[in-house]
C-alpha cells in the first residue's frame, strides 16, 4: 500500500486566497483526520471523519476553514480566504478504528504571505 | 487545557546511552496510550503503545511504561543510536481519538 497520499506537498500562497489540501487515505481505512502542526501549539486534531461523515469538526480554528469527504478515497481541506496565520504544516492520517494507530501522511507545508 | 504534558521540549543524549521521555496527561478517561515519532519533513510514525491495564510494554530498545495512579507516561530507548534522533509524541486516547502536544526533540550525539 502507498500510505495516505497528501498533495500538493508545499503550498505558498498570498493572503486572500483560497488554499485546497487534498488527501487520499489508505484504503480500508474508515477514519480519517486532518491535523495542523504549530510551533506553538504542537500536533492539534482539526477534524475527523468516519466513513466520509465528519464526527467532530470543534477543532477547526474558524469559518475559513472547511473540509468534505466526498468518498472513502478522497477528502479536502479547504481555507476561504487564507491568512498569514495559517502558515503551517498539514497532515492528513487515517486509522482502523477511532481510537487505535494512526497513519500519517507527510503533510503539506503551507505558508500564506 | 493542555490535557498532554511533555514538560521537557528537548533531550540530548549520548549515543549509547539511555533516553528517557516522558509525558503526563490529565484526563483520568484515557486509557490507550501511544508513542510516535517524527522525523523533519515527515509525517509522525507509530512506535510503541500500551493498554491502561498494563503498567509496561516492551519492544526492542523501546519500553513504554505507565503509572496510572501518578498519570504519568514515559518511554525508555535503550541503548540510543542517532537515528533515535526526532521529535516523540505521547497521543492518549479515551473518549476520543488521539490528543497529540508539542511533543519533546531527543537528540543522540555520536
Amino acid at each position: 500500500d502507498a500510505g495516505v497520499i497528501q498533495s500538493p506537498r508545499h503550498e505558498v500562497t498570498e493572503m486572500g486566497q483560497e488554499v485546497t489540501l487534498r488527501c487520499k487515505p489508505i484504503s480500508g481505512h474508515d477514519y480519517l483526520f486532518w491535523y495542523r502542526q504549530t510551533m506553538m501549539r504542537g500536533l492539534e486534531l482539526l477534524i475527523y471523519f468516519n466513513n466520509n461523515v465528519p464526527i467532530d469538526d470543534s477543532g477547526m480554528p474558524e469559518d475559513r476553514f472547511s473540509a468534505k469527504m466526498p468518498n472513502a478515497s478522497f477528502s479536502t481541506l479547504k481555507i476561504q480566504p487564507s491568512e498569514p496565520r495559517d502558515s503551517a504544516v498539514y497532515f492528513c492520517a487515517s486509522s482502523l478504528w477511532e481510537r487505535g494507530e494512526q497513519y500519517f501522511g507527510p503533510g503539506t507545508r503551507l505558508t500564506v504571505t | 487545557d493542555q490535557q498532554v504534558k511533555q514538560n521537557s521540549p528537548s533531550l540530548s543524549v549520548q549515543e549509547g546511552r539511555i533516553s528517557i521521555l516522558n509525558c503526563d496527561y490529565t484526563n483520568s478517561m484515557f486509557d490507550y496510550f501511544l508513542w510516535y515519532k517524527k522525523y523533519p519533513a515527515e509525517g509522525p510514525t507509530f512506535l510503541i503503545s500500551i493498554s491502561s491495564i498494563k503498567d509496561k510494554n516492551e519492544d526492542g530498545r523501546f519500553t513504554v511504561f505507565l503509572n496510572k495512579s501518578a498519570k504519568h507516561l514515559s518511554l525508555h530507548i535503550v541503548p540510543s543510536q542517532p537515528g533515535d534522533s526526532a521529535v516523540y509524541f505521547c497521543p492518549p486516547s479515551g473518549n476520543t481519538p488521539l490528543v497529540f502536544g508539542k511533543g519533546t526533540r531527543l537528540s543522540v550525539i555520536a
